[in-house]
């Protein structure tokens, strides 16, 4: 089946420090692969996706590349803000008849002044 | 894109009581998920809720414990039954990511229960 691995939390750095959340993932077929953010007493939200392998999801500074033949959607930011302080999901989506996403564990971030 | 609301935000229960927690979405969708997610735990599927139909759900849930209605396509509620401290958790409305795999999911901000 469908599964994805991210990397335990909680991530602790300063403000301004680089940022590498892992994800790997196992599927059948050729998934699309989203991360999330959950911000502090709200629901998820969706940060970035890519639907193919080499594309590069970028949104808020945040950049993951479709890696197929590492099986991997690596999050990275070059410089966190407090404001990103969140848990984030890695997720996948494959074909087969239902495309409900499948999530990761989730990896918290805290960012400190 | 979709706006989601659910109500209450937050409550803290007793044990053996129910609670029922409502979703309303902005658009007509024809399939709306309810999810659980427990403390530091990933996103739990129960069920999908279909217009017209029975809910699905997912292995290790039932519907006597999670009861569902879904009486239109912006609206559905899923009530938490004869709760024990085990409940306690986050509960998440969703629409969206049924059309293709690259299509996004919508959330509702959650529902976070306690139950004493």
């Amino acid at each position: 089946g469908n599964s994805v691995t991210q990397m335990e939390g909680p991530v602790t750095l300063s403000e301004e420090a680089f940022l590498t959340i892992n994800c790997t993932y196992t599927a059948t077929g050729y998934p699309s692969l989203f991360w999330y953010v959950q911000y502090p007493g709200e629901g998820l939200q969706l940060l970035l996706k890519a639907t193919k392998a080499d594309d590069k999801g970028s949104n808020k500074g945040f950049e993951a590349t479709y890696r197929k033949e590492t099986t991997s959607f690596h999050l990275e930011k070059g410089s966190v803000q407090v404001s990103d302080s969140a848990v984030y999901f890695c997720a996948l989506s494959a074909g087969g008849g239902s495309y409900i996403p499948t999530f990761g564990r989730g990896t918290s971030l805290i960012v400190h002044p | 894109s979709a706006v989601i609301s659910q109500k209450p935000s937050r409550d803290i229960c007793q044990r053996g009581t129910s609670l029922t927690i409502q979703c309303q979405v902005d658009s007509q969708v024809t399939m709306m998920f309810w999810y659980r997610q427990q403390p530091g735990q990933s996103l739990t599927l129960i069920a999908t809720a279909n217009q017209g139909s029975e809910a699905t759900y997912e292995s290790g849930f039932v519907i006597d414990k999670f009861p569902i209605s879904r009486p239109n396509l912006t609206f559905s509620t899923l009530t938490v039954s004869n709760m024990s401290p085990e409940d306690s958790s986050i509960y998440l409305c969703s629409v969206g990511g049924t059309a293709g795999v690259g299509e996004t999911q919508y959330f509702g901000p959650g529902t976070r229960l306690l139950v004493l």
